[in-house]
């Protein structure tokens, strides 16, 4: 499969406690995208990475939300003290080049109790 | 500020008919304009997409019809199938600064009956 990947699929955390989202995008794609998306919503752009570089973030990205894409390949996004507003889908894509396709991963379902 | 308005929030339509939905964007600095199909659990997948130097765009049973000066694009899914019952996504992104981050629609839920 040379799709994007996502990992876990699923996470149940308890309020406060920190988790951490994998992403691998499609073998040389060089952006990577992470979105937020809310039950019965749009996604929501968080933030995204030209190679390794993190180039842009939301204000929906509070400073308890960080996001590394070390070697320019997998990304990962953490979350610290999480809150049951964090509960949503966390989506991964990823893209060529500037003005690309933008490829969506199967996501993340966040459930903060 | 929604700057991606989509409408209607639901539809229902029969096997065979047309599905009609419609955005409006309000950012005249969007050049592409997606539109994306969800299932139940899982992310969007990519179905058409146009940027505006066309003003129609067909692949398949999917079109999407664009108006630049009312700045407004809409999806037509014609001979609906039972299949394509799923939630479309517009969305829409500028080129000219570096982000090409999308900005999605609100959703539309397609329901295609037999």
């Amino acid at each position: 499969d040379t799709g994007v990947s996502q990992n876990p699929r699923h996470k149940i955390t308890k309020r406060g406690q920190n988790v951490t989202f994998r992403c691998d995008p499609i073998s040389e794609h060089n952006r990577l995208y992470w979105y937020r998306q809310t039950l019965g919503q749009g996604p929501e752009f968080l933030t995204y990475f030209q190679n390794e570089a993190q180039l842009e973030k939301s204000r929906l990205l509070s400073d308890r939300f960080s996001a590394e894409r070390p070697k320019g390949s997998f990304s990962t996004l953490e979350i610290q003290r999480t809150e049951q507003g964090d509960s949503a889908m966390y989506l991964c894509a990823s893209s060529l080049v500037q003005g690309s396709e933008q490829f969506f991963g199967p996501g993340t379902r966040l459930t903060v109790l | 500020q929604q700057q991606v308005k989509q409408s209607p929030q639901s539809l229902i339509v029969q096997k065979g008919g047309i599905s009609i939905i419609n955005c409006a964007y309000e950012n005249t600095a969007f050049d592409y304009f997606p539109w994306y199909q969800q299932f139940p659990g899982k992310g969007p997948a990519l179905l058409i997409a146009i940027r505006p130097d066309v003003s129609e765009k067909k692949e398949g049973r999917f079109t999407i019809s664009f108006n630049k000066s009312a700045k407004q694009f809409s999806l037509h899914i014609m001979d609906s199938q039972p299949g394509d019952s799923a939630t479309y996504f517009c969305a829409a992104s500028s080129n000219t600064g570096t982000a090409s981050k999308l900005t999605f629609g609100t959703g539309t839920r397609l329901q295609v009956t037999l």
